[in-house]
């Protein structure tokens, strides 16, 4: 069955970076769309980062465009979300997704979520 | 961006009873919507897309509607299990999400 499992949150300081990963297995990573939701504390939903199934087309939410960086590794399965200069504001759960139709659309596999808490 | 608005905030109904949230969009995405619903400590599961089609898996008693701008989630009848937060979310222009509805036991 398919499954996403995420690692590498942790506790940093404001203006640190850090690497997300998401292993998947159960489908083939390479003939899917990805994308990185995040949710704070208490809050709603946020989405974050989308990848094309190839790797070439990715797009950011306006609020980590610039800071974060989606990327995948297919021999890995793996995707990927590399996090700088975080601020307090980024503190939330991230959840890796697969997108149903393999464009930026509707999610239809999560993983358990990694937390990150950026705090002084 | 395209804002999406959820009514009621909180809805308390008993098992058995009929809930209906609603999800209302800023500007027209035609039938571009999903449903999550969310249980403490655990990642949303998607429920219904493309306003109308339920995803694998997923019971009968779920149906969504509408298109345009306003859009409904209906469970028909409510069991113990679905009660948790609902979240629509719309992917005409980007990707954005409501605010949530948590359905609560009366």
């Amino acid at each position: 069955q398919v499954q996403l499992v995420e690692s590498g949150g942790g506790v940093v300081q404001p203006g640190s970076s850090l690497r997300l990963s998401c292993v998947t297995s159960g489908f083939t990573l390479h003939t899917y769309a990805m994308d990185w939701v995040r949710q704070a504390p208490g809050k709603g939903l946020e989405w974050v980062a989308f990848i094309w199934y190839d790797g070439n087309k990715k797009k950011y939410a306006d609020s980590v465009r610039g800071r974060f960086t989606i990327s995948k590794d297919d021999s890995k399965n793996t995707l990927y979300l590399e996090m700088s200069s975080l601020r307090a504001e980024d503190t939330a759960v991230y959840y890796c997704a697969r997108d149903l139709y393999s464009s930026m659309d509707y999610f239809d596999s999560w993983g358990q979520g990694t937390l990150v808490t950026v705090s002084s | 961006e395209i804002v999406l608005t959820q009514s009621p905030g909180t809805l308390s109904l008993s098992p058995g009873e009929r809930a209906t949230l609603s999800c209302r969009a800023s500007q027209s995405i035609s039938t571009y919507l999903a449903w999550y619903q969310q249980k403490p400590g655990q990642a949303p599961r998607l429920l219904i897309y493309d306003a109308s089609n339920r995803a694998t898996g997923i019971p009968a008693r779920f149906s969504g509607s509408g298109s345009g701008t306003d859009f409904t989630l209906t469970i028909s009848s409510l069991e113990p299990e679905d009660f948790a937060i609902y979240y629509c979310q719309q992917r005409s222009s980007w990707i954005t999400f409501g605010q949530g509805t948590r359905l609560e036991i009366k």
